[in-house]
């Protein structure tokens, strides 16, 4: 077990650039979350996936957000046209079971858009 | 909709002492799970505590326990003994009964002084 890794760990991009992050999770683990940090905030839910399929989305995620988990492995999530309000910690997140289960989380990948 | 409120932004102890953080939340549903988690530093939160409404009994965790006080709809945290390693942002979550997000409170810093 060596955790949920995301990378990269930081990414800076300019206004209008695309971008793309990964995240593995835990091998065994069927559930897959991505959360966004701004600062001095709690973390907010963004979307997640059960297997491959993805089960629900936040309304914070615009159609300029994708997130994709193909064969219910790693997941990425694209940022297209990339706003300085996109800014923030994109966390992920993985735990084997619903119903009030531990999440993992991994360290983050921020994101600063210039 | 579902909010949590965490009304300290910072709070500091000396190592060794007691401390309490408070959270508030606000539900119209019966069924839920509430959570305290540690993000140190190195930004990877850490599931500290969790807590099943239906359980009257309030959960413990080595040095870290909860007041689950349902009819007021709060669920503060205490750290005993508290040590260095204590320092980081702490976060009160809330999820619905067969949803699967986590809401999360703004968070309160806490800093453990030698």
């Amino acid at each position: 077990d060596t955790g949920v890794s995301q990378n990269p760990r930081h990414k800076i991009t300019k206004r209008g650039q695309n971008v793309t992050f990964r995240c593995d999770p835990i091998s065994e683990h069927n559930r897959l979350y991505w959360y966004r940090q701004t600062l001095g905030q709690g973390p907010e839910f963004l979307t997640y996936f059960q297997n491959e399929a993805q089960l629900e989305k936040s309304r914070l995620l615009s159609d300029r957000f994708s997130a994709e988990r193909p064969k219910g492995s790693f997941s990425t999530l694209e940022i297209q046209r990339t706003e300085q309000g996109d800014s923030a910690m994109y966390l992920c997140a993985s735990s084997l079971r619903s119903g009030g289960e531990k999440l993992f989380f991994g360290s983050g990948t921020q994101l600063s858009v210039l | 909709a579902q909010t949590v409120t965490q009304s300290q932004p910072e709070m500091s102890v000396q190592e060794a002492e007691t401390v309490t953080l408070s959270c508030t939340y606000d539900t119209s549903e019966s069924n839920y799970y509430l959570f305290w988690y540690k993000q140190p530093p190195s930004r990877q939160m850490i599931l500290v505590i969790r807590q099943e409404a239906y359980k009257q009994q309030n959960a413990t965790e080595n040095r870290f326990s909860v007041n689950f006080q349902k009819a007021a709809k709060s669920f503060s945290l205490k750290i005993s003994d508290s040590q260095l390693g204590d320092t980081a942002m702490y976060f009160c979550a809330f999820e619905d009964f067969g949803n699967e997000k986590l809401t999360f409170g703004t968070g309160t810093r806490l800093t453990i002084i030698p």
